[in-house]
């Protein structure tokens, strides 16, 4: 069981271009999220789905958006990527399924570099 | 809203030795779960414990165990028999007892293990 995969590990983006990072997990979990670790700060929760279809609002959801048309995939877009961006992007799921037990599960990272 | 702070930046540690964590937190839940992370020089975040408000047991996991303290609103770690692989940025993280909800995470403590 790979677990959750992301991509790129790591990319270097001019400021103003759109980037995707892509995020799969062969869990069947149902939830999944998105985090951004800045040194001093710890991990911010960006956005996240409980379910295939339906997406929500975390701590710091400007110039993100997400998608999750299935299960196992939920990439993170920057429409148009600016210096403080620049953060390293952790993609995680959890089961989802009910009675608050729900621990989650990290992927290895992508470092986002915005010139 | 939660909060979660750990006020130690950084720590170290000889082999073999026992190291504490601190961890507290805030919130008027009153279920709800509380973790710890590891994060190793590799980036990946790896569970190391968790812990479930209503239990009163504290949660162990071999070298690794908490003390809870629910009415002082604390959750340290201690590390027994401290190893070189030990070495990492440690994250506290609370989580609401609901079926999906995000972990809000501290800002971590920089432990180094010395030979």
């Amino acid at each position: 069981i790979a677990g959750i995969t992301q991509a790129p590990t790591s990319q270097i983006l001019a400021a103003g271009r759109r980037m995707t990072l892509r995020c799969t997990q062969d869990m069947r979990h149902n939830a999944m999220y998105w985090y951004r670790q800045d040194l001093g700060l710890g991990l911010r929760l960006i956005h996240y789905s409980n379910t295939a279809g339906t997406t929500g609002k975390g701590e710091v959801p400007d110039g993100y958006s997400v998608s999750r048309a299935n299960t196992d995939d939920f990439p993170l877009t920057l429409a148009s990527a600016v210096p403080s961006q620049t953060s390293v992007y952790f993609c995680a799921s959890s089961d989802g399924r009910g009675h608050g037990t729900d621990t989650q599960y990290f992927g290895p990272g992508t470092r986002l570099t915005v010139l | 809203a939660q909060t979660v702070t750990q006020s130690q930046p950084e720590m170290s540690v000889q082999e073999a030795e026992t190291v504490t964590l601190s961890c507290t937190y805030d919130t008027s839940e009153s279920n709800y779960y509380l973790f710890w992370y590891k994060q190793p020089p590799s980036r990946q975040m790896i569970l190391v414990i968790r812990q479930e408000a209503y239990k009163q047991q504290n949660a162990t996991e071999n070298r690794f165990s908490v003390n809870f303290q629910k009415a002082a609103k604390s959750f340290s770690l201690k590390i027994s028999d401290s190893q070189l692989g030990d070495t990492a940025m440690y994250f506290c993280a609370f989580m609401k007892a609901l079926n999906t909800d995000k972990l809000i995470f501290g800002t971590g403590t920089r432990l180094q293990v010395f030979p």
